[in-house]
């Protein structure tokens, strides 16, 4: 079952424009949603939580249960954001935090 | 501070090959993962821990095994390597809490021929 969806491989936006990361789930219960990102040649890693409602490196995602969506924003792209980024849905009914990744994004920022 | 450490980072194996992966992680996590990483398909889970010496199946598990004899290391086997096995691997590790966060390994990338 398709649990994350990503429907953007590749997007592009110049410096200084604003950013939004396209993230849709499916999930019966309440959801654990969360962003990662990896940059070149270094490991995934967490850029944000949705319980945490929090703000890293300018981006944030709210959670809307009506629309089913974690969608990833910023105001103003900067070049270093240029990175893949993956949504992720932690399901606890397995028994651990398995994530269900999405196929993920790859951002381009043009100069 | 090493974190979660694969091993190897690289590996060519012969169809009908047998090989092992192995993961470490130094932070004291009860849970533990691999997951698989293919292009246009994200990461998939393949197998995954929530303690010494128990192990459960992800997404895709067939014609892998796993075990965690330590809480410390989790080990991927491929008993007969197929060339729809070549891919990226990531291990993971994480503590028991909700929204936790994972922590992964830089990355095996695994070519069967």
């Amino acid at each position: 079952a398709q649990r994350v969806t990503q429907p953007e491989k590749l997007l592009s936006v110049f410096k200084g424009a604003p950013v939004e990361l396209k993230c849709n789930y499916s999930y019966s219960g309440s959801p654990e949603l969360f962003w990662y990102v990896q940059y070149s040649r270094q490991r995934l890693q967490l850029l944000l939580r949705h319980i945490s409602r929090e703000s890293i490196k300018g981006f944030t995602a709210d959670l809307n249960k009506g629309e089913t969506s974690f969608h990833l924003k910023k105001p103003f792209a900067q070049e270093e954001d240029s990175a893949m980024y993956y949504c992720a849905l932690s399901e606890r009914q397995t028994g651990a935090n398995n994530l269900f990744f999405g196929t993920g994004t790859r951002l381009t920022v043009i100069p | 501070n090493a974190g979660v450490t694969q091993t190897p980072k690289f590996r060519v194996l012969k169809t009908g090959q047998s090989m092992t992966l192995l993961c470490a992680q130094d932070m004291n996590h009860e849970y533990m993962y691999w997951y698989r990483q293919d292009p246009g398909m994200g990461l998939r889970l393949i197998h995954y821990s929530v303690g010494e010496g128990t192990t459960a199946k992800g997404e895709v598990p067939d014609g892998y095994n796993v075990s965690r004899l330590k809480k410390q290391n989790f080990l991927l086997g491929l008993e007969s390597a197929a060339p729809s096995q070549t891919s990226v691997y990531f291990c993971a590790s994480s503590q028991r809490d909700r929204n936790t966060e994972a922590f992964f390994g830089q990355g095996t990338r695994l070519t069967v021929v």
